[in-house]
């Protein structure tokens, strides 16, 4: 059973299009994350819903739009694709947003290609 | 701004032998510090955790080692093993945050037969 899933693993289009990236979580955590990580492997996080509340806003292109239908879900729609959003988009959760249950579980990855 | 910085970048190790990464925070507000170990094509997944209340935690062969006052910590990986080939990745979190953990640069482990 996955945990945290993501789709689509590997996303390759033009610049200009827009795309979303769709994640889901059975662990029942009440906190959803977007990170994105480098072609240096820099892992920098962009969004955070906790109950489908936006708590963490990082500075982020306003092309980069998440979405929260429910606390399970997560979704990342990108408008007007650059070439420097080329990158691997995680998906996380964790159970609360502080003590010793802030343990993020992360999906596998979807690695975007701008061409 | 890098908020945690590691080091090194890469690390070759023989097997059996103790991998040493190291990182640095100066935000004195950080109350979590994890560390992720990612392999290829994988997320990062949690590998050990120290709050700053505690100088060292032992997890098997993994030991975090704490220092409040210089602002460091680092993580040992004793008797290592090609399986530990990996990504490590240190952390910190701002107290009673929003859990937004501020994620090292990363250190490439490869551990030579």
């Amino acid at each position: 059973d996955t945990a945290v899933s993501q789709t689509p693993k590997y996303l390759v289009t033009q610049m200009g299009n827009d795309k979303s990236i769709k994640c889901e979580q059975n662990l029942g955590h009440d906190t959803m994350y977007w990170y994105k990580q480098d072609s240096k492997k820099f892992l920098k996080i962009m969004f955070s819903y906790n109950n489908k509340e936006l708590i963490i806003n990082e500075t982020v292109p306003n092309r980069f739009s998440p979405k929260s239908p429910d606390k399970a879900h997560l979704n990342l729609h990108i408008n007007s694709l650059e070439l420097g959003d080329s990158a691997v988009y995680f998906c996380a959760s964790s159970q609360g947003t502080s003590g010793n249950t802030g343990e993020l579980f992360f999906g596998e990855g979807s690695r975007l290609t701008v061409l | 701004q890098q908020q945690v910085k590691q080091s090194p970048q890469s690390l070759i190790v023989q097997k059996g032998g103790i991998s040493i990464i190291n990182c640095a925070y100066e935000n004195t507000a950080f109350d979590y510090f994890p560390w992720y170990q990612q392999f290829p094509g994988k997320g990062p997944a949690l590998l050990i955790a120290i709050r700053p209340d505690v100088s060292e935690k032992k997890e098997g062969r993994f030991t975090i080692s704490f220092n409040k006052s210089a602002k460091q910590f680092s993580l040992h990986i004793m008797d290592s093993q090609p399986g530990d080939s990996a990504t490590y990745f240190c952390a910190a979190r701002v107290q009673a945050g929003a859990n937004n953990l501020f994620f090292g640069t990363g250190t490439r482990l490869t551990v030579i037969p």
